[in-house]
């Protein structure tokens, strides 16, 4: 079946300009992660939703970085007036079940975010 | 808060070898424990987890055990093949706390 999707894979934006980028999770899986990995780190988490409630917001890094997720499906994440430090990978990932710590998360390719 | 640590810098093998990459963890309660592998060009994807102390996850021959008293979760291949280079992350969740904590990777490099 169809795994987690996102779009656009490679991005490059020039420094205040606001992006877009988009996760199609699994269908039917209730949780949604949002992750920013840096080069050579680990990924770190941004942001979890729990079908259209996003019930985490506490690794956004500013008041610049927004997550939705209206209908509990599709969610986007958008980083406004980008700055050279939101150069990263963003990974969405995406889960059945609503609680259990040992859910499995299954992970996007990631889009690639390059601001010059 | 809650943290996983790696060994530093990549790991270089020949085709074979046995395989051991270390991971130790800070948590305030009783973490899940995971192995991520990420593939060249392909997304993050779970290769093991355990759920509580003395649990061995197991998969594709690698094995990991749940070690409380070394807060520890050490990865472990005993004949590495080519086809196992890819990067490796350590990762845990806390109860009640559905986010991931991953470690900063190991680069896995196996040559024939």
């Amino acid at each position: 079946g169809a795994g987690v999707s996102q779009s656009p894979r490679y991005k490059v934006a020039k420094r205040g300009q606001d992006v877009a980028l988009r996760c199609d999770p699994i269908s039917g899986h209730v949780s949604l992660f949002w992750y920013q990995q840096a080069l050579g780190q680990g990924p770190e988490f941004l942001t979890y939703f729990q079908n259209e409630a996003q019930l985490d917001k506490s690794g956004l890094p500013s008041d610049r970085f927004f997550a939705e997720r209206p209908e509990g499906s599709v969610s986007t994440l958008k980083i406004q007036r980008t700055q050279q430090e939101d150069s990263a990978v963003y990974l969405c990932a995406s889960s059945l079940l609503t609680s259990g710590r040992a859910d499995t998360q299954y992970f996007g390719p990631g889009t690639r975010l390059t601001v010059l | 808060g809650d943290s996983v640590t790696q060994m530093e810098g990549p790991v270089t093998l020949s085709e074979e070898a046995f395989l051991t990459i270390n991971c130790t963890y800070t948590a305030t309660g009783y973490p899940s424990l995971f192995w991520y592998v990420q593939y060249p060009g392909e997304g993050l994807q779970l290769l093991l987890k355990a759920t509580k102390a003395d649990d061995k996850g197991s998969n594709k021959g690698f094995e990991a055990t749940y070690r409380k008293e070394t807060t520890s979760f050490h990865l472990e291949k005993g004949s590495v093949q080519v086809s196992d280079s890819a990067v490796y992350f350590c990762a845990l969740s806390e109860k009640g706390n559905n986010r991931l904590a991953f470690g900063k990777g190991n680069q896995v490099v196996v040559i024939p």
